[in-house]
């Protein structure tokens, strides 16, 4: 299975845009690339996601390498809500399946 | 409204005795999975579900059984638990990539089930 890799932490300014990167070298070609976020004592949400082309939703917008072997989630203007754990995950396309690694915790600051 | 519902939300409960964590979707969704979530180690899958009598492991399925005799439920079945599933357990359910271009693939997610066992 495909795997993901992300810092574990990142901290951002209030108002300031982020950028959150995560590698899959291992992609295939019909994986799509999904991100969830997790707010303190909630389940996950979905935030975006894409295949090839770079992907803009009220949440964020997703940046997609030219060879898909990395991906950046940005939030424009991080707000205090946006503090959370931030997932990348590779969905197989042969079978729906989608499995979450550790993530990425953003620490937004006032 | 569309949602995942997990019960019980809490449980206490001792080594060895049985127990089952339900999950019920209303959203007719196909494909539906348990996940365990242990500080440091993010989400970890146990077991998935493609559709009603199919059943596959995830990356963490010993201890733990399940069944899909129905679309909407899912539950997780502990024979005899112990200590090390001690964890906030998430169901999540979403449409099967085979119902066409319109599903994102989102994954819809209960609120969660936090299990101690003694």
């Amino acid at each position: 299975d495909a795997k993901t890799t992300q810092p574990n932490s990142m901290e951002s300014n209030e108002e300031e845009p982020v950028h959150l990167p995560c590698n899959h070298s291992t992609i295939s070609g019909t994986d799509y690339i999904h991100w969830y976020r997790q707010l303190p004592s909630q389940g996950p949400e979905y935030v975006i996601h894409g295949l090839t082309s770079n992907v803009n939703n009220r949440m964020a917008s997703l940046a997609i390498a030219e060879d898909r072997k990395s991906s950046t989630l940005i939030l424009h203007r991080a707000t205090l809500r946006d503090a959370a754990v931030y997932y990348c995950i590779l969905r197989d396309n042969n079978n729906n399946d989608m499995r979450f690694g550790a993530g990425t915790r953003l620490t937004v600051k006032p | 409204e569309a949602q995942v519902t997990q019960n019980p939300r809490y449980l206490i409960t001792v080594t060895g005795k049985k127990l089952t964590v339900t999950c019920s979707q209303n959203m007719n969704h196909e494909y539906m999975s348990w996940y365990r979530q242990d500080p440091g180690l993010g989400l970890r899958q146990i077991y998935y579900s493609m559709n009603v009598e199919v059943t596959d492991k995830g990356d963490v399925p010993e201890g733990y059984k399940v069944s899909r005799k129905e679309k909407r439920n899912f539950p997780l079945i502990l024979e005899s638990p112990s200590p090390n599933q001690t964890s906030l357990y998430f169901c999540a359910s979403s449409l099967s990539i085979l119902a066409g271009d319109y599903n994102t693939g989102e994954l819809f997610f209960g609120e969660g089930s936090r299990l101690t066992v003694l």
